[in-house]
């Protein structure tokens, strides 16, 4: 079993929807969450990291973590077509120095 | 651009060569990490650096590899005697915390 799954997808959704995208992972140590953007044959990009269950906002976009089921979100607001890209969540634990990676959702915002 | 560079872009090299990356991190950043990334799966730890000491290596990373970072700042990783297997995105990536990174372009090789 990998340490974290993520559905690659591929979402496709019409502009201006609600995008959700998830993260399970097994090791109950992680403590650190992020979520990163990647467009083709770029390194990926930070859009947010969080520490604790519950939510973090910023402008469009929303993570959310739920430590007790072992799950964590991404939500995407008023979806543009620039957001088409991978979306990769990566996490890592307190007494390691190794981020483990899901393997991506690949999103397409249709205008 | 005060960002994570890498350093070349693209490598074309033919099997049985040896090759080698470099990686500038953000200046103030002392955290240093080296993954592979191949087609459509996620980036793949392979080594960290605290300043210039190496503290962790991936189980999976060949004993054809091998990273440094003298005095701490840009690192370097070496593929040596490379293998078709290992054409792939090489990502480099630095931190201040251990609560996120930030990756630079990236180096694509490509071993014929």
């Amino acid at each position: 079993q990998k340490e974290v799954e993520q559905d690659p997808g591929p979402l496709s959704v019409p502009e201006g929807a609600i995008v959700s995208l998830n993260c399970t992972y097994s090791n109950s140590a992680f403590q650190y969450f992020m979520w990163y953007r990647q467009y083709s044959r770029k390194g990926p990009e930070l859009l947010m990291y969080t520490y604790s269950s519950g939510n973090k906002e910023d402008g469009r976009f929303t993570a959310q973590v739920d430590k007790s089921s072992k799950y964590i979100s991404l939500f995407i607001r008023d979806s543009q077509p620039s957001d088409s890209a991978t979306y990769l969540c990566a996490m890592n634990q307190n007494t390691g120095n190794q981020f483990y990676f899901g393997t991506g959702t690949s999103l397409t915002v249709i205008p | 651009d005060t960002g994570v560079s890498q350093n070349p872009r693209h490598k074309i090299t033919k099997r049985g060569q040896n090759v080698t990356f470099r990686c500038d991190p953000i200046s103030e950043h002392n955290r240093l990490y080296w993954y592979r990334q191949t087609l459509g799966q996620g980036p793949e730890f392979l080594t960290y650096f605290q300043n210039e000491a190496q503290l962790e290596k991936s189980r999976l990373l060949s004993d054809r590899f091998s990273a440094e970072r003298p005095k701490g700042s840009f690192s370097t990783l070496e593929i040596q005697r490379t293998e078709q297997g290992d054409s792939a995105m090489y990502l480099c990536a630095s931190s201040f915390s251990k609560d996120t990174q930030y990756f630079g372009p990236g180096t694509r090789l490509t071993v014929l």
